[in-house]
């Protein structure tokens, strides 16, 4: 069936750099784009950024510009999202998310099932 | 950027009752608009987009209406599965692609 699969919980201390991947099985991993979500305990959904599976493209949010690396592999159909220096208000609650294209005006179809990232010295 | 202001932000039903949630966007976004349901400790699941058109598998108990700035997600007929935290999301531009703050539908 159509998935996405993340990797596990990481902690990391302020500074450091954390890379969470993203692995897609049931459909061609090239005709969509991945978006990344996170949230912080207890609040709301933030987008991250979005990348193109086809050709690499990116889009980020301007809060994140300059920290966050998103990237893919296709020969894997696996997405990755790098975020650097680290700092506490980043801990969250990181989710991959497939857009659903044209068909569904860019919703969001298929998430990960999140992953857990602790910043904390 | 384009802000989504949900309300209410908290609302206590009961099974059966008929729920309506409403999302403002700043400015126009036509109808791309998505709406999603999550649960504690789960990631969300797409409910609707274009603003009325379900997903897939989505009970017909939802739907959703609105266009340019004003939106709403009705529940017809509130289950016990549907005890849940609601998002709107605007589709229209960006970045970036913002979400409301979220609706918690609680057991009254």
């Amino acid at each position: 069936q159509v998935q996405l699969v993340q990797s596990g919980a990481e902690v990391k201390k302020p500074g450091a750099s954390v890379k969470v991947s993203c692995k897609a099985s049931g459909y061609t991993f090239t005709s969509y784009g991945i978006s990344w979500v996170r949230q912080a305990p207890g609040q709301g959904l933030e987008w991250m950024g979005w990348i193109s599976a086809y050709n690499g493209n990116t889009n980020y949010a301007q809060k994140l510009q300059g920290r966050v690396t998103m990237t893919t592999d296709t020969s894997t159909s696996t997405a990755y999202m790098e975020l650097r220096s680290l700092r506490s208000d980043d801990t969250a609650v990181y989710y991959c998310a497939r857009e659903g294209g044209l068909l569904l005006s860019g919703a969001f179809d298929i998430w990960g099932q999140g992953t857990m990232v602790t910043v904390s010295s | 950027d384009i802000q989504l202001t949900q309300s209410p932000s908290f609302l206590s039903a009961s099974v059966g009752d008929r729920v309506t949630i409403t999302c403002r966007a700043s400015q126009g976004i036509s109808s791309y608009l998505a709406w999603y349901q999550q649960k504690p400790g789960k990631a969300p699941k797409l409910l609707i987009y274009a603003a009325s058109t379900l997903q897939s598998g989505v009970p017909s108990r939802f739907s959703g209406s609105g266009s340019g700035t004003e939106f709403t997600l009705t529940i017809s007929s509130l289950q016990p599965e549907d005890f849940a935290t609601y998002y709107c999301q605007q589709l229209n531009s960006y970045p970036p692609l913002t979400f409301g703050g979220g609706t918690k539908v609680e057991i009254k």
